[in-house]
């Protein structure tokens, strides 16, 4: 099986701009969940998709959003952005149910300048 | 909500010696603890797991012990290579039907030749 891809893989924006990041998980897996990874709040989850519906969020503020289609491909949207987005974000994807064992997308480097 | 701690944040050994990192967690509901290893430029990858009916796992040179009464779990690496060298983090999750993981800060291993 191919393994979760994600798209872009690096990305340079400037401040109050938006941005849509792209994530394809493992053929069959139906469970996308949003991570953002820095080095000094280590890996912190945003939210996740299961069946085209948000099941969990984390605590990020609402400019933060995303949505997953019928295929299970989910999309994170980031509105006016701002320096601290600088990150990398990781998806993950999981079949759902128990057992709950996530692999990880390469990431996507978003530069917010 | 679930808090996760980890420790040493950073682990130098020399190779073939062994190596331990421990987290504890807060939320006594959690009940499945994964382990991931990320290298320098990479994505974190799944290397072991735990839950909460087990309180020890092993595959080859890495296995994970669980105390849930003292709400906390240890990853223990024998026989270190200089290829173990990552960063390691640690993670608790509730057993329900979300896949809200929360990670440890991580700790930085490097194995010396």
């Amino acid at each position: 099986k191919a393994g979760v891809t994600q798209t872009p893989r690096y990305l340079i924006k400037t401040r109050g701009q938006q941005v849509t990041l792209s994530c394809s998980p493992i053929s069959g897996h139906r469970s996308v969940s949003w991570y953002q990874q820095t080095p000094g709040q280590g890996l912190q989850f945003l939210f996740e998709y299961f069946s085209e519906t948000q099941r969990n969020k984390g605590n990020f503020p609402g400019r933060f959003s995303g949505r997953q289609f019928s295929n299970s491909r989910s999309e994170m949207n980031v509105s006016t952005l701002e320096l601290g987005d600088s990150a990398l974000y990781l998806c993950a994807s999981s079949p759902g149910t128990s057992p709950k064992l996530q692999f990880f997308g390469p990431g996507t480097r978003l530069t917010v300048l | 909500g679930e808090n996760v701690e980890q420790h040493p944040s950073t682990l130098s050994v020399q190779e073939g010696d062994s190596a331990v990192i421990k987290c504890t967690y807060s939320d006594s509901a959690s009940n499945y603890f994964p382990w991931y290893k990320q290298e320098l430029g990479k994505r974190p990858q799944l290397i072991i797991d735990i839950r909460s009916n087990v309180g020890e796992k092993k595959d080859q040179r890495i296995a994970v012990t669980l105390n849930k009464t003292a709400k906390h779990f240890s990853l223990h690496i024998t026989e270190t290579q200089p290829e173990d060298s990552a960063v390691y983090f640690c993670a608790a999750s509730r057993d329900n039907y979300g896949q809200n993981f929360v990670f440890g800060p991580g700790t930085r291993l490097s194995v010396l030749p």
